[in-house]
């Protein structure tokens, strides 16, 4: 147990589907982040928001919508996505943007069909 | 940007050692990140380089050479529970993590 949890921690939708994840940290943190794994590559990061502000989108398709309504939680919506975009997604948090380790949450296993 | 290199597959004994070795290319180096993951969990932090030299921390110690753009995380008697991904990530000078691929260690009786 990290501090981080994410739900759901499975999710399987279509194409033409409209979901969401969820991100909540209990540590205090001011920097959350979304990751994305996927089978034989790296830990690929998403978005970074910093004291409620996204200071990062690292190219990342608009079908991905982020939303960070306070400190503590951390959204990513999901619309009209394609199957190559199944893949584990990961929540973290750390002090601040500059701060040493990140913590990560336990992830959501997500699967397009 | 970062280019991070570590082999993806490793098998050890239980109570042996083992070095896994990442390789880095960075355009701005701001310190270097072990994690670990185990199957279907989150990673966890293991250790921090920033300076060269060695980093002890019980069973797992990490070194950093930065002018070779090296560093190996060394876990020492071995453990079946050790048996997971190990994750070497480099921070650039914008605090942003990049993250090599993994390397996948198999502990065996």
């Amino acid at each position: 147990e990290t501090g981080v949890t994410q739900t759901p921690r499975h999710l399987v939708m279509g194409m033409t589907n409209k979901k969401s994840l969820k991100c909540e940290q209990h540590l205090g943190h001011n920097a959350m982040y979304w990751y994305k794994q996927s089978a034989k590559k790296p830990l690929e990061l998403m978005f970074v928001y910093n004291f409620k502000e996204q200071t990062e989108n690292n190219s990342v398709p608009s079908r991905f919508s982020p939303e960070c309504p306070n400190s503590s939680h951390l959204f990513l919506h999901l619309h009209t996505l394609q199957p190559e975009d199944s893949a584990l997604y990961l929540c973290a948090s750390s002090q601040d943007r500059g701060g040493h380790e990140q913590y990560f949450g336990p992830g959501t296993r997500l699967t397009v069909t | 940007g970062q280019n991070i290199d570590q082999p993806t597959e490793m098998t050890a004994t239980e109570g042996a050692i083992v070095q896994i070795n990442c390789t880095y290319q960075t355009s701005g180096f701001n310190g270097l990140f072990w994690y670990q993951q185990h199957a279907g969990e989150a990673p966890t932090f293991l250790s921090y380089n920033v300076l060269d030299g060695l980093e002890e921390k019980g069973r797992f110690s990490s070194f950093l050479s930065r002018s070779k753009g090296y560093s190996y995380l060394l876990l020492k008697e071995l453990q079946m529970k050790d048996s997971a991904s190990y994750l070497c990530a480099v921070r650039d000078q914008d605090s942003t993590l990049t993250f090599g691929k993994g390397t996948m260690l198999l502990v065996s009786p």
